[in-house]
């Protein structure tokens, strides 16, 4: 019941095009819904996080889609671009858990 | 720049020799934590400090300890390290303690066991 489930493992978009990552959960406790994005040889950076009381959170190119009822919650980018290229994990905390629980992570490239 | 700055960058050690980690963070925050991440894999929580306060994660092996000095240094000891313990290393820090504030995370140190 702690974990969060991420896909796909890997992904290859067009430039221009949009990536699509997913994530479910099913602890009903969790509040707090984040992505980290990281790029090799760095540590993860917190993009962009979204709590359940809102279905849909927009920056910039990234959007974060939720659904409560499905406990469902994804990440979009759109005009995806090479400099996206890197690993996202989808995580989520809250309840009785302080700690982050974190999806296994999806590696993305953005082909020219 | 305000930022979690991790020493060294890569750290090459002998099956069983002791190895520190360290990390420093110019940010203030009370909360410091490790991370051990694998490749192609999450960054896994070993511990936290909300200041001097230490939390050991149940499944944290014993050969693992930390010390934190101060509110600006944190150290990873790992006393006998085995090859299964090569991995990158991860030190975040964050304001308070809990999921929902932003963990802000140094680059990493890459171990690698001989």
């Amino acid at each position: 019941q702690q974990q969060v489930k991420q896909s796909p493992q890997s992904l290859i978009v067009q430039k221009g095009g949009i990536s699509i990552i997913n994530c479910a959960y099913e602890n009903t406790a969790f509040d707090y819904f984040p992505w980290y994005q990281q790029f090799p040889g760095k540590g993860p950076a917190l993009l962009i996080a979204i709590r359940p009381d809102v279905s849909e959170k927009k920056e910039g190119r990234f959007t974060i889609s939720f659904n409560k009822s499905a406990k469902q919650f994804s990440l979009h980018i759109m005009d995806s671009q090479p400099g996206d290229s890197a690993t996202y994990f989808c995580a989520a905390s809250g309840g009785s858990n302080y700690q982050l629980i974190w999806g296994a992570g999806t590696k993305l490239i953005i082909k020219p | 720049d305000a930022m979690v700055i991790q020493n060294p960058r890569y750290q090459v050690t002998q099956f069983g020799k002791p190895v520190t980690l360290s990390c420093s963070q110019t940010l203030n925050h009370n909360v410091m934590y490790w991370y051990q991440q694998k490749s192609s894999q999450a960054p896994k929580l070993l511990f936290h400090y909300y200041d001097k306060d230490f939390n050991n994660e149940a499944d944290t092996p014993d050969n693992f300890q930390s010390r934190r000095p101060n509110t600006s240094f944190c150290f990873l000891d790992i006393r006998s390290p085995g090859l299964g313990d090569a991995a990158m290393y991860l030190c975040a820090t964050s304001t308070i303690w809990g999921g929902t504030d932003t963990q802000y995370f140094g680059p990493g140190t890459r171990l690698t066991v001989l």
